[in-house]
């Protein structure tokens, strides 16, 4: 069974500062997925992460992707107000889930000014 | 294009009460999914569509039941709601491997 576990699990954290929220997931899996949710909105795709070593970055956001690890990391540098949402990794394999993702518990993120 | 769209956006039902919650996309995809979501649980995968006409069950099946008779529609019923299926649900759909885009949620509540 394919399991996927964030941490943290709520992170606060200062303007201006650096963090990596951490994904692991249980079996192998083909592709690897990250989400942003705003208080109260629909999930937005931010990344999709699709072989090992893969590394993808949108402005103050990074992504990558261990498979041998099985392990992706969601990286933050100098974090903004604006970065304020819930983070969510979500892990596939195509062979034995079809087209489903398990979802992470999500990881609450708080930027203070 | 509108993408993915859910009605009703909010409900409040009594326990035992039906409903409907239909989910439209205008994006051609062949699959479609229902999750809820609850605190501290990320996304569950309720059914899910891989054609028009097709169904299957995903994570958290019971109490649930769902029809796509059309390629662009997929409804989640509720026969007998229970207070355990207060929650918010969330329709996606996507391409065959693509990535999912999601509806905007509904927000349920069983008194």
């Amino acid at each position: 069974e394919l399991k996927v576990e964030q941490n943290p699990l709520f992170l606060s954290m200062q303007e201006g500062k650096n963090y990596t929220i951490y994904c692991n997931y249980s079996t192998t899996s083909d592709r690897l997925y990250w989400y942003r949710q705003d208080p109260g909105k629909s999930l937005e795709s931010l990344f999709v992460l699709l072989s090992n070593g893969a590394v993808k970055q949108e402005g103050r956001l990074m992504a990558s992707l261990d498979t041998k690890a099985r392990l992706s990391t969601l990286h933050i540098t100098a974090a903004v107000h604006d970065l304020s949402a819930t983070y969510f990794c979500a892990v596939g394999t195509w062979r034995e889930y079809g087209n489903k993702l398990v979802f992470g518990a999500g990881t609450i993120l708080r930027v203070k000014s | 294009n509108a993408g993915v769209t859910q009605t009703p956006k909010f409900r409040v039902l009594k326990t035992g009460q039906s409903m409907t919650l239909l989910c439209a996309q205008d994006m051609n995809h062949e699959y479609m999914y229902w999750y809820r979501q609850d605190p501290g649980m990320g996304l569950r995968l309720i059914h899910y569509s891989v054609g028009e006409g097709t169904t299957a069950k995903g994570e958290v099946p019971d109490g649930y039941n769902v029809s796509r008779l059309k390629k662009q529609n997929f409804l989640l019923g509720l026969e007998s709601a229970a207070p355990s299926q207060t929650s918010v649900y969330f329709c996606a759909s996507s391409y065959s491997r693509g990535d999912r885009f999601f509806g905007p949620g509904t927000r349920l509540t069983v008194l």
